[in-house]
């Protein structure tokens, strides 16, 4: 079966520092999400993105986060400057066309983000 | 808004029969997912559910009540594998593209 695939699978960083999560979503998807979870929480949606642009987003999803496609396959979540709380399972996911009857999430193994 | 609510934990028996609840109240439906998360490891999906009734996979059953803002997971034959966080999450209206998480129960199987 077709996988998401996240890079890299931990990420220890300064506070303050810029971070970039990396995603390849499945080829043949629309939509792509980041979707974060905190150690012994739910999993919190973030921003998704379809045709290039957002789509919607969270509250959570300021100023400091940003997302891009900048090629067709990559998709990347960028922290500006990272808090403490910053530290979470950073979840990047897609999903096919809805006539189709592809709308499941395919979800990656996951970013361990970890900011000190 | 989006509210969904399920227990946060249940154990079960070995070759037993559990059902999960999930309840929710969103600002619009479009449909309700049920994934499986080991710990440490990202959601595997289970069931979709987006008319009435029950969706039967395997082991594994998936019913909807729209009217009611109902849904449950049904696991039969339960085996020590299945130990896990069961998560219920909704598509809303708001967005085709969101998808919301409820908090997750937590299935603890014993011998």
């Amino acid at each position: 079966e077709p996988e998401v695939t996240q890079t890299p699978s931990h990420q220890v960083t300064q506070m303050g520092q810029e971070v970039i999560l990396r995603c390849v979503p499945i080829s043949n998807h629309l939509y792509f999400y980041w979707y974060r979870q905190i150690l012994g929480q739910k999993v919190e949606f973030l921003v998704s993105f379809y045709n290039n642009e957002i789509s919607e987003k969270s509250e959570i999803f300021d100023d400091q986060f940003s997302v891009e496609r900048p090629d067709g396959s990559n998709f990347t979540l960028k922290i500006r400057s990272t808090k403490l709380e910053d530290s979470a399972m950073y979840f990047c996911a897609s999903s096919g066309d809805r006539e189709k009857g592809n709308e499941k999430l395919f979800f990656g193994s996951g970013t361990q983000l970890s900011v000190l | 808004g989006q509210n969904i609510d399920q227990p946060t934990e249940m154990t079960a028996t070995e070759g037993a029969i559990v059902q999960i609840n999930c309840t929710y109240q969103t600002s619009g439906f479009n449909g309700l997912f049920w994934y499986q998360q080991h710990a440490g490891e990202a959601p595997t999906f289970l069931s979709y559910n987006v008319l009435d009734g029950l969706e039967e996979k395997g082991r594994f059953s998936s019913f909807l009540s729209r009217s009611k803002g109902y849904s449950y997971l049904l696991l039969k034959e339960l085996q020590m594998k299945d130990s896990a966080s069961y998560l219920c999450a909704v598509r809303g209206s708001g967005g085709y593209q969101k998808v919301t998480f409820g908090t997750g129960t937590k299935l603890q199987v014993i011998p």
